[in-house]
């Protein structure tokens, strides 16, 4: 079974700390995603990478960036948290070699910025 | 620009009624379209996934229908139990690709026992 991890289920925060949301993923898969998910918002992608080094913007890239050293990790930095990124972060990892373009789920970090 | 609607926001049923939920998209031009399942507080579990070239996609007691004409997919769950209780989301991919999802803002579904 794929198992994407995060590091931390719940995280409270004092506006202007600089936070770092860790994800790993075991099944050797190219993309990672990193999306927030906001009550009548739905799940929006913040960025993704599709390899070592790379990423790209997704929807709502302000106020974040990310960092892919090795491939079964990918992190997410809010250089300066902000109340208005109090949210669900969710993590999620795919294969390229794929027809489906299936993403798999880590259990989600509630971030609190207060 | 896509758009994905889920009605109802939130639904209750009793136990061992069949239901179904609805997912709407603006744009029928898509590659595939997903269901998902989320516990409370928990990360997206897949259900099902049709592709923009089939109609329904069955998994036990779960069935999703897809009618791209009409922008419309359901989600039927035959003889619900407790444990259903879930959010559950439905997702439009717009291309063959991974950025371009849209996900839908879900369905709070509450099977009564």
């Amino acid at each position: 079974d794929v198992k994407v991890t995060q590091s931390s289920r719940y995280l409270v925060k004092r506006t202007g700390e600089k936070v770092f949301l860790e994800c790993v993923q075991d099944m050797d898969h190219e993309n990672m995603f990193w999306y927030r998910q906001d009550p009548g918002l739905g799940l929006r992608l913040i960025y993704f990478s599709y390899d070592v080094k790379m990423k790209e913007k997704g929807d709502i890239p302000e106020g974040y960036s990310v960092s892919r050293e090795k491939k079964e990790r990918f992190s997410l930095i809010l250089e300066s948290a902000s109340t208005n990124q109090t949210s669900m972060y969710l993590c999620a990892s795919g294969s390229t070699g794929t027809t489906t373009y299936e993403q798999y789920f880590g259990p989600g970090t509630r971030l609190t910025v207060t | 620009k896509q758009e994905v609607t889920q009605i109802p926001a939130a639904l209750s049923v009793p136990e061992g009624e069949n239901l179904v939920l609805n997912c709407s998209f603006t744009d029928s031009a898509i590659y595939n379209l997903q269901w998902f399942r989320q516990d409370p507080g928990k990360g997206l579990t897949s259900l099902l996934l049709i592709q923009s070239s089939q109609r329904e996609q069955t998994s036990g007691r779960l069935n999703a229908s897809l009618d791209k004409s009409s922008g419309r997919s359901t989600l039927y769950i035959a003889a619900s139990q407790p444990g259903d209780s879930a959010t559950y989301l439905c997702a439009v991919r717009e291309s063959a690709s991974y950025d371009k999802v849209i996900f839908g803002p879900g369905t709070s579904l509450s099977v009564i026992p």
